[in-house]
């Protein structure tokens, strides 16, 4: 049971470039979610989807995109990586209100 | 606002002490998390409760509604507790969203 997984876990970007961050999960999960976790901070949400088709701004959703084709992928597109990018990412998923989240393993993201 | 405030930020214990980990949250929090993340690893979900007490092996998570408070205790402590400790909330009518405590820093001595 694979549970939640994010590729790549390590990735290097220079300013300018872009680069998809990719989560699985095989739950049957409706909710996904993609947060961001910098030193000292609380996990932010960056952008959530409530079921295929369906996503929704979180609190940081500047510099991002996503898409949901499918239940089970929610992948996370940087279009013009900045250093403020700079970053550990989660991506997590549930089954709904009152349920245990799923967390993927991180992808650290260093923008130079 | 919807807050989740823990305490203490870093704490420190010998092998085999109790251990607790507080959390506050504000109003329109309807259910709490606990969750776990070793240096440099994922993040795992512990408990979530939205009443009263759960217990898994050494670890124990209590929840006070009318005070919106919740304490993750840990028994017999061991080095490979070391970890950060987050309390995260889930807020009512948002959509399943979760608001995250800054988390807690554990490490444990032998």
């Amino acid at each position: 049971n694979a549970g939640v997984t994010q590729t790549p876990k390590f990735r290097i970007l220079k300013i300018g470039q872009s680069m998809t961050l990719q989560c699985t999960q095989d739950m049957n999960h409706n909710y996904m979610y993609w947060y961001r976790q910098d030193p000292g901070m609380g996990l932010k949400l960056i952008y959530y989807s409530v079921g295929a088709g369906i996503t929704d701004k979180g609190e940081v959703p500047n510099g991002y995109n996503v898409s949901r084709s499918t239940t089970e992928d929610f992948p996370l597109r940087l279009e013009l990586a900045a250093p403020s990018q700079t970053s550990v990412y989660f991506c997590a998923s549930r089954t709904g209100a009152g349920t245990e989240a799923f967390f993927g393993q991180g992808t650290r993201l260093t923008v130079v | 606002k919807n807050e989740v405030e823990q305490s203490p930020q870093n704490l420190t214990a010998q092998e085999g002490e109790f251990i607790t980990i507080n959390c506050s949250y504000s109003v329109g929090i309807s259910a709490l998390h606990w969750l776990q993340q070793h240096p440099g690893g994922g993040i795992v979900s512990l408990f979530m409760l939205s009443s009263g007490k759960k217990k898994h092996g050494r670890l124990i998570a209590t929840i006070n509604i009318q005070e919106k408070h919740s304490s993750l205790h840990i028994t017999a402590s061991h080095p490979r507790d070391s970890a950060v400790y987050i309390c995260a909330g889930g807020l009512r009518g948002s959509n399943y969203k979760l608001t995250f405590g800054k988390g807690t820093l554990l490490t444990v001595n032998p």
